[in-house]
């Protein structure tokens, strides 16, 4: 079993739609939690970073931890053509390094 | 003003030569890592420094072999190169804990 599953999708939405993207993690030692973006041949860029269970909003975008059902969710209100890309979970611990998930394809259609 | 940088973006090989990726941040980050990227997108750490010391070490090939020359550069020699070695290779750096890491456009490596 992986330490971080995700589905790779292809997700596709209308624009507009709210868009759920999700992370599922065995390790029970991870304690910081983000989303990384990564568009078609270009390297991840960080879109979200949580350090405890909860909520965290930023625009469009929201972050949900469920550290007791070892959940997180990528939240995308009003979604538009140029979310179009690869979502990435990540999670750490006091190891120094990220564990990835797989990646969510997502195209949002004009 | 790129933060992190990598050459070459493209690297078309044959099996068995050695070739080196480069990777330069100037963002005045502490630590730098070295990421595969498979043709299904998982990214896997290979290889993290911090201030010129290697401090992960994850179980790649002892064909692979980083090296950092100061804390903002870290170069990835890969010898004897495989065909199960093309991938995009993935350079990266943070200051603030391994959380923030800013990336590379990415080194994509074809061994024919």
């Amino acid at each position: 079993q992986k330490e971080v599953e995700q589905d790779p999708g292809p997700l596709s939405v209308p624009e507009g739609a709210i868009v759920s993207l999700n992370c599922t993690y065995s390790n029970s030692a991870f304690q910081y939690f983000m989303w990384y973006r990564q568009y078609s041949r270009k390297g991840p860029e960080l879109l979200m970073y949580t350090y405890s269970s909860g909520n965290k909003e930023d625009g469009r975008f929201t972050a949900q931890v469920d550290k007791s059902s070892k959940y997180i969710s990528l939240f995308i209100r009003d979604s538009q053509p140029s979310d179009s890309a690869t979502y990435l979970c990540a999670m750490g611990g006091n190891t120094g390094k990220l564990i990835f998930g797989q990646g969510t394809t997502l195209q949002v259609k004009p | 003003d790129t933060a992190v940088s990598q050459t070459p973006k493209y690297l078309v090989t044959q099996m068995g030569n050695d070739k080196s990726i480069k990777c330069e941040q100037n963002l005045g980050h502490d630590t730098m890592y070295w990421y595969k990227q498979d043709s299904k997108k998982f990214l896997k750490i290979m290889f993290s420094y911090n201030n010129k010391e290697l401090i992960i070490n994850e179980t790649v090939p002892n064909r692979f072999s980083p090296k950092s020359p100061d804390k903002a550069h870290l170069n990835l020699h890969i010898n004897s190169l495989e065909l199960g070695d093309s991938a995009v290779y993935f350079c990266a750096s943070s200051q603030d804990g391994p959380g923030f890491q800013y990336f590379g456009p990415g080194t994509r490596l074809t061994v024919t």
